[in-house]
């Protein structure tokens, strides 16, 4: 079955800290991968896409993902946090030459002072 | 600028009551466009692939005479909330495929609360 675990509900990190936000999937074929953002009340911001190629992706906001096929995850990082970083963050999974995505559980991502 | 235009972002109707969702591709063509359903706290489910010019593909469990869809052109797609019932209430957000791109583009989404 195809599906896309996120398996940390929720985390808490300091400003300034480092971030990796885990992300597994199963799918079939050859998935690409999304890294979303959503603020409260709002849509969904892309942070970075993964299609093929070099297996570590550059984003927006500083942020980067690793793509790691034996594992099958696609973890989303970031070196040091800053306060606005704050939201959920969804990770999902879709067919090569296709629009239809699985989403992820969604990881809330706290940042304290 | 804005690739998807969604409409509205807000709306309240009374039980028993239909609403209709618009989501309009602004920059491209779009021959499939894509509905989301997000409660509130949870993660985005698909409901279905709206196709140009053909029935709605829907998801398994998604009831397609109460989720109306209609693709009557390349630019929109309309979702409808027939008979609309306050567990209908819910984040709902559509996207589309731009195969040139090779890119997946969102609406802003619409937040529907049924009183």
């Amino acid at each position: 079955a195809q599906s896309v675990t996120q398996p940390d509900i929720h985390i808490t990190v300091s400003e300034g800290a480092s971030l990796e936000l885990r992300c597994n999937y199963s799918y079939g074929a050859t998935p690409y991968l999304f890294w979303y953002v959503q603020s409260p009340g709002q849509g969904l911001q892309l942070l970075l896409k993964y299609f093929s190629g070099d297996t570590l992706v550059q984003g927006i906001k500083g942020f980067e993902a690793e793509f790691k096929r034996s594992q099958s995850s696609f973890n989303l990082r970031k070196p040091s946090v800053h306060w606005s970083d704050a939201a959920e963050y969804f990770c999902a999974v879709g067919a090569q030459g296709g629009g239809k995505l699985i989403f992820g559980q969604g990881t809330e991502l706290s940042v304290k002072p | 600028g804005a690739v998807v235009s969604q409409h509205p972002s807000w709306v309240i109707c009374k039980s028993g009551t239909s609403v209709k969702i618009e989501c309009r591709s602004l920059d491209f063509q779009a021959t499939t466009m894509f509905w989301y359903r997000q409660f509130p706290k949870q993660s985005l489910m698909l409901m279905a692939t709206s196709n140009e010019g053909s029935k709605a593909t829907y998801e398994q469990g998604v009831e397609k005479d109460k989720f109306l869809i209609n693709h009557a052109s390349l630019t929109l797609s309309t979702l409808t909330v027939t008979s609309a019932h306050p567990e209908d209430s819910s984040f709902y957000i559509c996207s589309l495929y731009d195969s040139s791109g090779n890119t997946i583009y969102f609406g802003e989404g619409s937040w529907l609360t049924v009183v």
